[in-house]
């Protein structure tokens, strides 16, 4: 029944080290997203897929890449892991209203707490 | 560009009152979707309340509804009967209406902490 699911739910590891969050939605959107919520609650969008083409890139270190295999599924690879990059993430999906069905509200995932030793 | 605004980033309601929460924007677009999500301490965060604004009447989902005010670019949203549960970060949001742009993007204010007293 899970609408977007993301894994691992907590994620604690050093400095330096490459991690990789997964998300997968099933319910049929095109759209699939990766925010960032830093420690104030601020949520900062990071990319955006759409069919599996990127369409968003915000100005986010080259250190975070996204992954799409196909529409239900965008993963999150980061390399060199730092302290700053600590924060929860999530996965957020969308179908636009021009799409049938679709009211272009974003559906979100329970969230990944990164943690950086 | 677009811009978001939560003045009020805490708010306390007894509960069973009612809470309002302010939200106000800035675009130069007709049409565009309001949103107003809610995140609890589990951090999942939940859409509350759609509002297109294109549409004269205001949005109501059960207890929350909001007061659209196109022309001042107001967007808040009113608590009745609140309740324990209802304790959580709020999140105005704001996206274009925009058929053919890919841009799907959603802007986002800073959000207000909402505490309920017993």
């Amino acid at each position: 029944d899970t609408a977007v699911s993301q894994t691992p739910k907590y994620l604690v590891t050093q400095m330096g080290n490459d991690k990789s969050i997964k998300c997968e939605q099933n319910l049929g959107h095109d759209t699939m997203y990766w925010y960032k919520q830093d420690s104030k609650k601020f949520l900062k969008i990071m990319f955006s897929y759409n069919n599996k083409e990127l369409i968003i890139n915000e100005t986010v270190p080259n250190r975070f890449s996204p992954k799409s295999p196909d529409k239900a599924h965008l993963n999150l690879h980061i390399n060199s892991l730092e302290l700053g990059d600590s924060a929860v993430y999530f996965c957020a999906s969308s179908l636009p209203s021009w799409r049938e069905g679709g009211t272009d509200t974003q559906y979100f995932g329970p969230g990944t707490r990164l943690t950086v030793l | 560009a677009q811009t978001v605004t939560q003045s009020q980033p805490e708010m306390s309601v007894q509960e069973a009152e009612t809470v309002t929460l302010s939200c106000t924007y800035d675009t130069s677009e007709s049409d565009y979707y309001l949103f107003w999500y809610k995140q609890p301490p589990s951090r999942q965060m939940i859409l509350v309340i759609r509002q297109e604004a294109y549409k004269q009447q205001n949005a109501t989902e059960n207890r929350f509804s909001v007061n659209f005010q196109k022309a001042a670019k107001s967007f808040s949203l009113k608590i009745s009967d609140s309740q324990l549960g209802d304790a959580a970060m709020y999140f105005c949001a704001y996206r274009s209406y925009q058929l053919e742009d890919s841009n799907y993007q959603l802007i986002w204010g800073a959000g207000t902490k909402l505490i309920i007293k017993p």
